[in-house]
């Protein structure tokens, strides 16, 4: 039992390369979710996903795009990527939107 | 104003000490509300959730004020192992879901 698994855990981007971060769960869970954590700010929600089939915009959606390709998996893509998103990605899924989240151990993207 | 705020801290305590941290929220539909507890570099693990009457687990304890809207965490006996930031979350679904995490305190437990 994984819990919440991510790939890459590193990555280094040029400014303008797209790229996709893949998150899977093994618990099954309904409720997935896509943050980005920066130095100060606390996590803030990009996207979320509150069952398969559906996902909704969060906090800071701009410049990226998500699919959920089933109950397990939720992407985030990056389709040009620029310096402000350097940040933490961290994936995180639960039984449903009301209940406790379980985090993956997180992407450490750099654009330069 | 943030939705969500904490002090940033750092806090420094002794082992063996009791410790307190507080969190704010301004959105007084919010109904949901957990801490957790983030090591450097690590993800954000759940230490607990936090309920209308308050609950206990082990050395820490979790209170929620909704009429002052603002919920707490105390830690008792504290532990080397127990320094970490302790980010506390508020979710509310008016309009939207919605969660909010705060900033995080930073806990520092010395020998």
């Amino acid at each position: 039992n994984a819990g919440v698994t991510q790939t890459p855990k590193f990555q280094v981007l040029k400014t303008g390369q797209s790229m996709t971060l893949q998150c899977a769960q093994d618990m099954n869970h309904n409720s997935m979710y896509w943050y980005r954590q920066d130095p100060g700010m606390g996590l803030r929600l990009i996207y979320y996903s509150a069952s398969e089939g559906t996902t909704d915009k969060g906090e800071v959606p701009n410049g990226y795009n998500v699919s959920r390709l089933n109950k397990r998996e939720f992407s985030l893509r990056l389709e040009s990527a620029a310096p402000s998103q350097t940040s933490v990605y961290f994936c995180a899924s639960s039984l449903t939107l009301s209940d406790e989240q379980y985090f993956g151990p997180g992407t450490r993207l750099t654009v330069t | 104003r943030k939705e969500v705020e904490q002090d940033p801290g750092p806090f420094n305590v002794p082992e063996g000490a009791t410790v307190a941290f507080n969190c704010t929220y301004s959105n007084s539909a919010s109904q949901s509300f957990f801490w957790y507890r983030q090591d450097c570099r690590k993800e954000p693990k759940l230490l607990m959730s936090v309920y209308s009457s308050g609950n206990e687990d082990g050395r820490f304890t979790a209170q929620l004020n909704r009429a002052s809207q603002y919920i707490s965490l105390l830690i008792r006996d504290s532990k080397l192992s127990d320094s970490a930031t302790y980010l506390c979350v508020v979710r509310a679904n008016t309009g939207g879901f919605k969660t909010i995490f705060g900033a995080g305190t930073r806990l520092f437990v010395k020998a």
